[in-house]
């Protein structure tokens, strides 16, 4: 089992829709979480960041935190088609960032 | 966030030769990483490039393989060494800040043939 699962999609939504991307990990040390957007033949761009449990709002973007379930959400609200990527999840513990195997999502106009 | 450059972008590279790949930072950073992304996967960390001294290598990266160089706190080179087609990736180098946030550089694209 992979300490960082991520569901690969794709993930094809409308222009509009409101975008979940979920991550589950088995670790209990990842103390902080991070989704990247990765567009095609570019480096990850950092999009979110968070420490504790529960939501953080930047934009367009929610990243929620469950700790005690271990699961973390990214939230897109007005998709874009802009917002089409590969997103990762990936998580900090001890000295080493982990990544989950990334999802691709596309908007259509 | 610092600005990081790879060079070369891409390269297109004979079985048996090796490849030197450049990461060029803006500011000076403590921390410095490089990974590899194979098609179609997510990142795996090669190792921890160190200012001063040898790079700390994460199971199944050797360092006769994948030297590394970190001559100071804005520069490190990966060097790919006896080049085979499963050696065919994107190579990405990536800083570390205090917080644990990680900023990666546009990736190096390397074909073995």
């Amino acid at each position: 089992q992979k300490e960082v699962e991520q569901d690969p999609g794709p993930l094809s939504v409308p222009e509009g829709a409101i975008v979940s991307l979920n991550c589950t990990y088995s670790n209990s040390a990842f103390q902080y979480f991070m989704w990247y957007r990765q567009y095609s033949r570019k480096g990850p761009e950092l999009l979110m960041y968070t420490y504790s449990s529960g939501n953080k709002e930047d934009g367009r973007f929610t990243a929620q935190v469950d700790k005690s379930s271990k699961y973390i959400s990214l939230f897109i609200r007005d998709s874009q088609p802009s917002d089409s990527a590969t997103y990762l999840c990936a998580m900090w513990a001890g000295n080493m960032l982990t990544f989950g195997g990334g999802t691709r999502l596309m908007v259509k106009p | 966030s610092a600005v990081i450059s790879q060079k070369p972008s891409r390269d297109i590279c004979q079985r048996g030769t090796s490849l030197t790949i450049q990461c060029q930072v803006d500011s000076q950073v403590t921390m410095m990483f490089w990974y590899r992304q194979q098609p179609g996967q997510s990142l795996t960390l090669i190792a921890t490039a160190n200012q001063g001294s040898e790079a700390t290598y994460e199971s199944g990266f050797v360092i006769d393989k994948f030297p590394i160089s970190r001559p100071n706190l804005t520069f490190s080179t990966l060097t790919v060494s006896n080049m085979s087609p499963e050696d065919s990736s994107i190579y990405l180098c990536s800083v570390g800040s205090g917080t644990n946030e990680q900023f990666f550089g546009p990736g190096t694209r390397l074909t073995v043939l």
